[in-house]
């Protein structure tokens, strides 16, 4: 079956390291993978979206690689501050579908 | 303009009874989708709207569950004799789709049902 693993664990890290949220899938062959953030109480909203054939995408403090090979999507904030504290969820358009599968999200607590 | 917008905010019923939820798309947006999101889980995705296709129904997890899209706009999520496990956050979102699957999803902020 297809799934979408993140780590379910929070990441805790200092102020101004690199923050690095790991997503990992089977049994997809997906097109593109997109990362949003979700804070509590509110929707997700979209971040970053990167292609099959694109290996590394970057925006501002953010950067996404992805890794068709070892099914892999790595998402860095670098510099990172206490208001990038919130839940991050990778994203794959599933097989035949239209719609998005996301996974379960990493917490990420920055500290000042 | 306005983002998605999703109505009520919360909702508390008993269960056995039926309940609407409501969510107007961004204007424009021809794509809308209904998920669902149980404490410190990911979003399950429900049912997918797009323009005057047929929905993709796959997600919904039972018959007691149904969507409508009226005009191509407004969409209202009915779950009919609600259980206690029904009890979540259902978010909806839009997006552009214009025949490009990567559109992003632009996403309301949700309703969240507790059946007692």
């Amino acid at each position: 079956s297809q799934k979408i693993e993140q780590n379910s664990e929070a990441l805790n890290i200092q102020e101004g390291k690199t923050a690095t949220l790991t997503c990992n899938y089977t049994n997809y062959s997906p097109a593109y993978l997109q990362w949003y953030r979700q804070d509590p109480g509110r929707g997700p909203v979209f971040l970053l979206l990167i292609r099959e054939n694109e290996k590394e995408k970057r925006k501002e403090r953010l950067k996404v690689t992805f890794d068709t090979t070892l099914k892999q999507s790595l998402f860095h904030i670098t510099a990172s501050q206490p208001a990038d504290s919130a839940t991050y969820l990778c994203a794959l358009r599933r097989t035949g579908r239209r719609a998005l599968t996301f996974g379960s999200g990493t917490r990420l607590q920055v500290q000042p | 303009g306005a983002g998605v917008s999703q109505s009520p905010s919360n909702k508390v019923t008993e269960k056995g009874k039926d309940v609407e939820l409501r969510c107007d798309p961004i204007s424009g947006h021809t794509a809308l989708y209904w998920y669902r999101q149980s404490l410190g889980q990911g979003l399950e995705f429900l049912i997918y709207f797009q323009g005057n296709s047929a929905p993709d129904k796959s997600g919904l997890p039972s018959d007691r569950f149904s969507a409508e899209r009226t005009g191509g706009s407004v969409s209202t999520l009915t779950i009919q004799r609600t259980q206690q496990e029904d009890s979540a956050v259902y978010l909806c979102a839009s997006s552009l789709d214009s025949g490009r699957s990567y559109n992003e999803q632009f996403f309301g902020p949700g309703t969240r049902l507790t059946v007692l």
